[in-house]
C-alpha cells in the first residue's frame, strides 16, 4: 500500500536551517509528483509547490521562494525539503503529498511539526 | 493565485446532508476538472475523498459526493455520521502546474 512516512518533530533556533525527509513505498517513485503542503497553527492548508520526481525540477508558490529547497534522493525514494533561515513564522507542520498529474495531491505523509523558538 | 473560497463552519444532525461550497475564479475551479476534496482530522494525514470533480477514490463512502456549477464546486455528506466530523478542504488546479486550497471548512455532527 502506499505510504508517505515523514521525519520527526523539529524545535529550531530563529536563524538554523532544517531539513525534513519523506519517504515513499508501495509505488514507483518517479512516477508521480511529490508537493509539499504547509499548515501554521490555526490555519488551512496552504500549498508550497511540488517537485518532479522524474527530472528533479521544482516548482515554488510565491511566498516560499528563497529559502525553501525541494530535493531527491530517487535511490531511496525520498523527497526532502530544506529551511533555512528559520523564522517564527516558519513554525508549521509541513506535508508531503504525492501528486496525480504531478500536483493533485492523492496520498498523504503523516506531517511534520516544525517549531521555531528561540 | 489567492485561496478558494469556502465558509469556515458548517455543521448537521446525525443523518442529515450538508453541502460545502467552494468559490474560485474561472482560472482555477472554473477552468478544469480538477477538483479535488480532503477531509482533515487534527493530528492526522489528510485524506482524500473526491477527485477530478466528482470522482471517489476506493474506500470512500458513497455518502461523499462532489459537483461543480461555473467556478463553484460543491461537497456534499449525506446520512451525517459522527466519525464526519472533522476540517474539509478543496483544492482545484489553477494552470501551468500550479495548485491551490480552500480555507478549510470545520463539519461540526451536531
Amino acid at each position: 500500500q502506499v505510504q508517505l512516512v515523514q521525519s520527526g518533530s523539529e524545535l529550531k533556533k530563529p536563524g538554523a536551517s532544517v531539513k525534513l525527509s519523506c519517504k515513499a513505498s508501495g509505488y514507483t517513485f518517479t512516477s508521480y509528483g511529490m508537493n509539499w503542503v504547509r499548515q501554521a497553527p490555526g490555519q488551512g492548508l496552504e500549498w508550497m509547490g511540488w517537485i518532479n520526481t522524474n527530472t528533479g525540477n521544482p516548482t515554488y508558490v510565491q511566498g516560499f521562494t528563497g529559502r525553501f529547497v525541494f530535493s531527491l534522493d530517487t535511490s531511496v525514494s525520498t523527497a526532502y525539503l530544506q529551511i533555512s533561515s528559520l523564522k517564527a513564522d516558519d513554525t508549521a507542520v509541513y506535508y508531503c503529498a504525492r501528486g496525480i498529474l504531478g500536483v493533485l495531491p492523492d496520498y498523504w505523509g503523516q506531517g511534520t511539526l516544525v517549531t521555531v523558538s528561540s | 493565485q489567492s485561496a478558494l473560497t469556502q465558509p469556515p463552519s458548517a455543521s448537521g444532525s446525525p443523518g442529515q446532508s450538508v453541502t460545502i461550497s467552494c468559490t474560485g475564479t474561472r482560472s482555477d475551479v472554473g477552468g478544469f476538472n480538477y477538483v479535488s476534496w480532503y477531509q482533515h482530522h487534527p493530528g492526522k494525514a489528510p485524506k482524500l475523498m473526491i477527485y477530478e470533480v466528482t470522482k471517489r477514490p476506493s474506500g470512500v463512502p458513497d455518502r461523499f459526493s462532489g459537483s461543480k456549477s461555473g467556478n463553484t464546486a460543491s461537497l456534499t455528506v449525506s446520512g451525517l455520521q459522527a466519525e464526519d466530523e472533522a476540517d474539509y478542504y478543496c483544492s482545484s488546479y489553477a494552470g501551468s502546474n500550479t495548485l491551490v486550497f480552500g480555507g478549510g471548512t470545520k463539519l461540526t455532527v451536531l
